[in-house]
């Protein structure tokens, strides 16, 4: 099993801020199939990032995902108030897809 | 635009199994994997298998043992079965496209297991 670590568990920024959220997995998760996901309370998550670094349908530009092997980003430019939320990444790289705990974005 | 609608029991007695049916809309149900997710309150995501249109399917190895997924194409419908449940499988569960990264889910359905 590929156990995702998140960091940090918390980030407090205010809106118009960069956010830089990491991910680093246990193993090298192939092809770079890793993906991130927005969660707001009450609401299934939302898919933001798939293969790393490519941006689902619909999601602005001011999210960007990086990385390979075991080490991952998800930047976010410009912190709008919609942004805080708590964001996952997860591995599909393996038979058994895992999710790490998640970093959570509050206002500042 | 697909949307997914999960729908059954909220409540399943301990030792009994939970029955889920995710209802696909705006689209078919053909030719793509289809998954389900559950997350226990406060807390994080797990992946509890896939199945393809064909019937094909994939389990997490840590509930195989207890997981049934089916799949009925006339009615755009999947489903999940987890058998010989317990407290720890009280969560919200979701259902969703994809085999790998997953888009779009269902809004999810709390499932609670007490006596």
């Amino acid at each position: 099993e590929i156990v995702l670590t998140q960091s940090p568990g918390t980030l407090s920024l205010s809106p118009g801020e960069r956010a830089t959220l990491s991910c680093r997995a246990s193993q090298s998760v192939s092809s770079s199939y890793l993906a991130w996901y927005q969660q707001k309370p009450g609401q299934a998550p939302r898919l933001l990032i798939y293969g790393a670094s490519s941006r689902a349908t619909g999601i602005p530009d001011r999210f960007s995902g990086s990385g390979s092997g075991t080490d991952f980003t998800l930047t976010i430019s410009r912190l709008e108030p919609e942004d805080f939320a708590v964001y996952y990444c997860q591995q599909y790289g393996s038979s058994r897809f895992t999710f790490g705990p998640g970093t959570k974005v509050d206002i500042k | 635009q697909v949307q997914l609608q999960e729908s059954g029991p909220g409540l399943v007695k301990p030792s009994e199994t939970l029955s889920l049916t995710c209802t696909v809309s705006g689209g078919s149900i053909s030719s793509y994997y289809w998954s389900w997710i559950r997350q226990p309150a406060g807390k994080g995501l797990e992946w509890i298998g896939r199945i393809y249109t064909s019937g094909s399917t994939n389990y997490n190895p840590s509930l195989k043992s207890r997981v049934t997924m089916s799949v009925d194409t006339s009615k755009n419908q999947f489903s999940l079965k987890l058998s010989s449940v317990t407290a720890a499988d009280t969560a919200v569960y979701y259902c969703a496209r994809g085999g790998g990264r997953f888009d779009p889910w269902g809004q999810g359905t709390l499932v609670t297991v007490s006596s």
